[in-house]
């Protein structure tokens, strides 16, 4: 079963604009990633934010974290074509064996990025 | 390229037939991680390996198996396979268990499996 949920399912803007999706899982968690996949390829991490982070940033990406909404953004600012991708986020729950269990991912953000 | 490498990139077979999947995951990288991606299920976690002994078990249905070898490379076997395991399979390697719990894989590029 699916642990995230990312919203909007698609998202289509204009090059330059900011893109903004969401997360939402349903347990509580160590720390929630978010990854990119170009089509086709294999999934890159961006960042991780720890569950006691509110807000974490890198280069152009701004990730926030509300635990008590179980819930995070993703924002890209400044969109390029190049950031056309789908967007994941992965919650890690930690296993009964110290934290080792598989990331559990949503079904994904598909961005496009018009230019 | 991101280290983890995976063969083959494109398998087309029949039903009722068995492939292996391989992979050899990041210098350094102690865990092994397999993920099937299909359009209508979405990336589902099927194994984790941790330094040759199972980690953890996802979504792995009983005709599919996976091991680690001692230099660390990983195979998935699927047999009987059926239209439905279509479907593009991914292997991510990490460092392994850390006492921070943070948990950062590293994906190869996958193979995308065609069952006819």
């Amino acid at each position: 079963s699916q642990q995230g949920e990312e919203d909007p399912q698609a998202l289509s803007i204009q090059e330059g604009e900011n893109a903004t999706m969401n997360c939402s899982y349903k347990t509580s968690i160590n720390n929630l990633q978010w990854y990119r996949q170009n089509s086709g390829r294999g999934l890159v991490h961006l960042i991780l934010i720890r569950s006691n982070e509110r807000e974490k940033h890198s280069g152009r990406l701004r990730v926030t974290l509300d635990t008590s909404k179980k819930s995070s953004s993703l924002l890209i600012t400044a969109s390029r074509a190049a950031d056309t991708a789908s967007y994941f986020c992965a919650t890690d729950a930690g296993g009964s064996r110290g934290g080792a269990d598989g990331l559990t991912f949503g079904k994904g953000t598909h961005l496009i990025i018009q230019p | 390229d991101s280290g983890v490498t995976q063969t083959p990139k494109h398998l087309i077979t029949a039903t009722g037939q068995r492939v292996t999947l391989r992979c050899s995951p990041r210098s350094g990288d102690l865990s092994v991680y397999w993920y099937q991606q299909s359009l209508d299920q979405g990336l589902q976690f099927l194994i984790q390996y941790y330094n040759g002994e199972e980690r953890a078990k996802g979504n792995i249905l009983e005709r599919f198996s996976a091991q680690q070898f001692p230099d660390l490379h990983s195979e998935l076997n699927l047999s009987s396979l059926e239209l439905g395991d279509s479907a593009l399979y991914f292997c991510a390697s990490s460092v392994g268990v850390t006492y921070s719990g943070a948990n950062v894989l590293t994906f190869g590029a996958g193979s995308r499996l065609t069952v006819l």
